[in-house]
């Protein structure tokens, strides 16, 4: 079935440390996204990419990283230097823009410890 | 800079009653769309319904519609004969330069 996999679903972190949150789609969308929800607060856009070795800060890109050497992978990386990282992470794909239909993975709960 | 927002941030209703979820947005572009999006506990962000701005015609699929009132910026979400697999956190959005803004979610429940 086509679909998106974040992996892993929860990870802990000690502070200090950097750690990479994975996304794999065959969909074979051009677009992917990076999304992090805190409670109380809708989707923040973290980065993004339209197509393979490009990709677009979002509003909230300090103390995260990026790559997108293949269509079908985004990771995001998750520095020392992201002051509050403990949050959930949705990874996000399209097939062009969004104003198509948007699917998600299942998300990445991460806390720092 | 383009906004959406959600009054209501928890609702809930009986099982088979109709429910209606508010949202406003402001925004400058001249072609947009209207989300609304589905998250249940499990998490997983699902499309509910989508609204091409230019379309006076409010859209529907089976139990969900909207009424888009596109001078008011308003794009609400009804829900008829609710059920249970409903509960979940219902988020309004709107697409503005390759991505999409979210209002803050309005937690609905569905009781028994």
């Amino acid at each position: 079935d086509g679909g998106i996999t974040q992996s892993p679903k929860y990870l802990f972190r000690k502070e200090g440390q950097n750690v990479t949150l994975s996304c794999e789609q065959n969909l074979n969308h051009d677009a992917m996204y990076w999304y992090r929800q805190d409670p109380g607060q809708g989707l923040r856009l973290i980065y993004y990419s339209q197509i393979v070795n490009d990709f677009q800060k979002g509003d909230i890109a300090e103390g995260y990283s990026v790559s997108r050497e293949k269509k079908e992978s985004f990771p995001l990386t998750v520095t020392s230097a992201q002051k509050n990282p403990t949050a959930f992470y949705l990874c996000a794909s399209t097939p062009d823009v969004v104003r198509t239909e948007a699917f998600f993975g299942q998300g990445t709960r991460l806390t720092v410890v | 800079a383009q906004t959406v927002t959600q009054s209501q941030p928890e609702m809930s209703v009986q099982e088979a009653e109709t429910v209606t979820l508010s949202c406003t947005y402001d925004t400058s572009e001249n072609n947009y769309y209207l989300f609304w999006y589905k998250q249940p506990p499990s998490r997983q962000m699902i499309l509910v319904i989508r609204q091409e701005a230019y379309k006076q015609q409010n859209a529907t699929e089976n139990r969900f519609s909207v009424n888009f009132q596109k001078a008011a910026k308003s794009f609400s979400l009804k829900i008829s004969d609710s059920q249970l697999g409903d509960t979940a956190m219902y988020f309004c959005a709107t697409d503005s330069n390759y991505q999409l803004i979210w209002g803050a979610g309005t937690k609905l429940i569905i009781k028994p």
